[in-house]
């Protein structure tokens, strides 16, 4: 398998306009990630979906910031209008997303996508 | 929530020993999760401890302790590609995992 894929690798943008990233997970695997990496605040669970459908999006730090998983292959996070602030690496994950208190989801991640918003 | 404590920075030495802790704060706990992330690379998966003891992988050991809420990574004859950080994490729930801010360790010759 080709593993997790995101694009694009780098994005450098002007405050104030709209960034889409984009993930496709591991053919088979239930769960999606996405998650944000900076040196402060380390990595940083934003939303996750199982099957597709959004579990949790407690991480999303505003309205700003949407996601979304229309099929089982593909995914978006989007940022709208983007600030300064959002500079870091964005990372998508998939696991398995197997059921029990034994199961050892483990997580793949993507290369990520390092956005500089200017 | 999740409370995740792991050192900022290591240094240790080429062909060493070294022991990287984690000590944790949850409202729930299912299992313990070691990554290593090179510098500008994504996280790759190394070890999970859900039951207490030691689990050993070639190099790496991890060990959990539940009742402590503590756990350790140790790296044996520590090579220079060895040179990342490491990422402790927990799970507490379905599928959420909460990483800690990651050890940055630095293996000198």
């Amino acid at each position: 398998d080709a593993g997790v894929i995101q694009s694009p690798r780098h994005e450098v943008t002007e405050m104030g306009q709209e960034v889409t990233l984009r993930c496709k997970p591991i053919s088979g695997h239930n769960s999606l990630f996405w998650y944000r990496q900076t040196m402060m605040r380390g990595l940083e669970l934003l939303i996750y979906f199982n099957n597709n459908v959004p579990i949790d999006d407690s991480g999303m730090p505003e309205d700003r910031f949407s996601a979304k998983m229309p099929n089982a292959s593909f995914s978006t996070l989007k940022i709208q209008p983007s600030e300064p602030r959002d500079s870091a690496v964005y990372f998508c994950a998939s696991s398995q997303g197997l059921a029990g208190v034994l199961a050892k989801n483990i997580q793949y991640f993507g290369a990520g996508t390092r956005l500089s918003v200017l | 929530g999740q409370n995740i404590d792991q050192p900022t920075e290591m240094t240790a030495t080429e062909g060493a020993i070294v022991q990287i802790n984690c000590t944790y704060q949850t409202s729930g706990f299912n299992g313990l999760f070691w990554y290593q992330q090179h510098a500008g690379e994504a996280p790759t998966f190394l070890s999970y401890n859900v039951l207490d003891g030691l689990e050993e992988k070639g190099r790496f050991s991890s060990f959990l302790s539940r009742s402590k809420g503590y756990s350790y990574l140790l790296l044996k004859e520590l090579q220079m590609k060895d040179s990342a950080s490491y990422l402790c994490a927990v799970t507490g729930g379905y599928q959420k995992v909460t990483f800690g801010i990651g050890t940055k360790l630095q293996v000198i010759p």
